[in-house]
């Protein structure tokens, strides 16, 4: 059955890269997302990535793909106490009709 | 509406009563999901819908829980005879159809609270 797992916490310092990992089981994934839930607020999609790409980047954010080891990564360059929130992998696959997520990665930023 | 919205946003209910919660996703979306999000976890797929009809309710935690939509637009997910468990917020969100663009919006939620 299709699972997205992620690491529950992250903690880093303020000016530094975070790195949030995740793994999927589904091989036939199409896409692959980032949402960020920020205290008391609703998901947003922060960026995702086609099945076909091995790497995105956008502004301060840069998404990894390994289709082999089916592991997706989120990096946040030079980290503010702003980027603390919970971060949410998902997949859509082929054939599918729902998104699955993980648990979330909350990430806490030290100024 | 611009994006999802979701009411209430706020419910405290008794156990034992029914709730009905209700979704309207964004215009010309034919794709309509909710899922539940407890405290300290992450978010929990519980049925999907395509128009009208729901090709996936796998995620159903019991035959409490049941959800429909109509005119292919807003959606109500009722829970019956609730459960302390049961305490949780509950998201919706809406789709295009499946294809290469299938973001999915999300409403704010609504917090329910079961005493």
């Amino acid at each position: 059955g299709e699972d997205v797992e992620q690491s529950l916490f992250l903690s880093v310092r303020e000016g530094d890269s975070s790195v949030i990992n995740c793994t999927y089981t589904d091989s036939s994934s199409t896409y692959l997302y980032w949402y960020k839930q920020e205290p008391g607020a609703g998901l947003q999609l922060l960026t995702y990535i086609f099945s076909n790409m091995d790497m995105k980047q956008d502004q301060r954010l840069t998404v990894l793909l390994n289709k082999k080891d089916k592991h997706l990564s989120l990096r946040i360059a030079d980290t503010q106490t702003g980027d603390s929130a919970i971060y949410f992998c998902a997949e859509t696959y082929t054939g599918g009709f729902k998104t699955i997520f993980g648990a979330g990665t909350r990430l806490f930023v030290k100024a | 509406g611009a994006g999802v919205s979701q009411s209430p946003s706020n419910k405290v209910t008794e156990k034992g009563k029914d709730v009905e919660l209700r979704c309207d996703p964004i215009s010309g979306h034919t794709a309509l999901y909710w899922y539940r999000q407890s405290l300290g976890q992450g978010l929990e797929f519980l049925i999907y819908f395509q128009g009208n009809s729901a090709p996936d309710k796998s995620g159903l935690p019991s035959d409490r829980f049941s959800a429909e939509r109509t005119g292919g637009s807003v959606s109500t997910l009722t829970i019956q005879r609730t459960q302390q468990e049961d305490s949780a917020v509950y998201l919706c969100a809406s789709s295009h159809d499946r294809g290469p663009d299938t973001e999915a919006f999300f409403g704010q939620g609504t917090r329910l609270t079961v005493v």
